[in-house]
């Protein structure tokens, strides 16, 4: 069974702050890693991926992948109320087109 | 613009009625997928299509069918509809390529009364 586990939150973090979403899997075999927002009643919209070990810069937004661990983070830099939505995890195995996606952390920024 | 499309965008039917939610794709992607999402369960994939004549199995595929006739649309079917079919569906696209983005079409929110 492949899992991808998120808190659910919702989390808090005041306008201008960083927020930290983080994301854990239980397969090794795990190769890609996606972070989706979805705001309330809208479709999921692609942030940004990662596949290799380290951080990916984009914008505000950060992704950090650590294999070994088995977790994947998304932080956001300066906060904005706009930024308030839940972010959805997923995970890609080798050799699947296939994604495994967590159930969401809810983030709310505060003004 | 190349785009994903989904309709009905809202549905109420009836406990036992054949539905069917259809998808439309502009993007020429091979794989297509459809994902039902319901509070505390995030997405959860139903059926999937790498191209033309394929088709498979997700999670929770049972009382669900599609077929796939050309590279643009992707029908999902309720053979026989269900209280617990209630949700909000998802169709998503990719290209065939081991890093692919999956995007997703704007839903069809149904309502089995």
């Amino acid at each position: 069974q492949k899992e991808v586990e998120q808190n659910s939150g919702p989390l808090s973090v005041p306008e201008g702050a960083i927020a930290s979403l983080n994301c854990t899997y239980s397969d090794r075999g795990s190769q890609s890693f996606f972070w989706y927002r979805q705001y309330s009643g809208k479709s999921p919209e692609l942030i940004m991926f990662i596949y290799s070990n380290g951080d990916k810069e984009d914008g505000r937004f950060t992704a950090q992948l650590n294999k070994a661990s088995q977790y994947v983070s998304l932080l956001i830099r300066d906060s904005q109320p706009s930024d308030s939505a839940t972010y959805l995890c997923a995970v890609k195995y080798d050799n699947f087109n296939k994604f495994y996606f967590g159930s969401g952390t809810k983030l709310n920024v505060k003004p | 613009d190349a785009e994903i499309t989904q309709s009905p965008r809202h549905k109420i039917t009836e406990t036992g009625r054949q539905v069917t939610l259809a998808c439309h794709q502009t993007w020429n992607h091979n794989n297509m997928f459809w994902y039902r999402q319901d509070l505390g369960h995030g997405l959860r994939l139903i059926h999937y299509s790498y191209g033309v004549q394929d088709t498979n199995k997700g999670e929770v595929s049972d009382g669900y069918s599609v077929s796939r006739s050309n590279t643009e649309d992707l029908p999902l079917t309720l053979e026989s509809a269900a209280s617990s079919q209630t949700s909000v569906y998802f169709c998503a696209s990719s290209i065939r390529k081991s890093t692919d983005t999956q995007y997703f079409g704007p839903g069809t929110r149904l309502t089995v009364l």
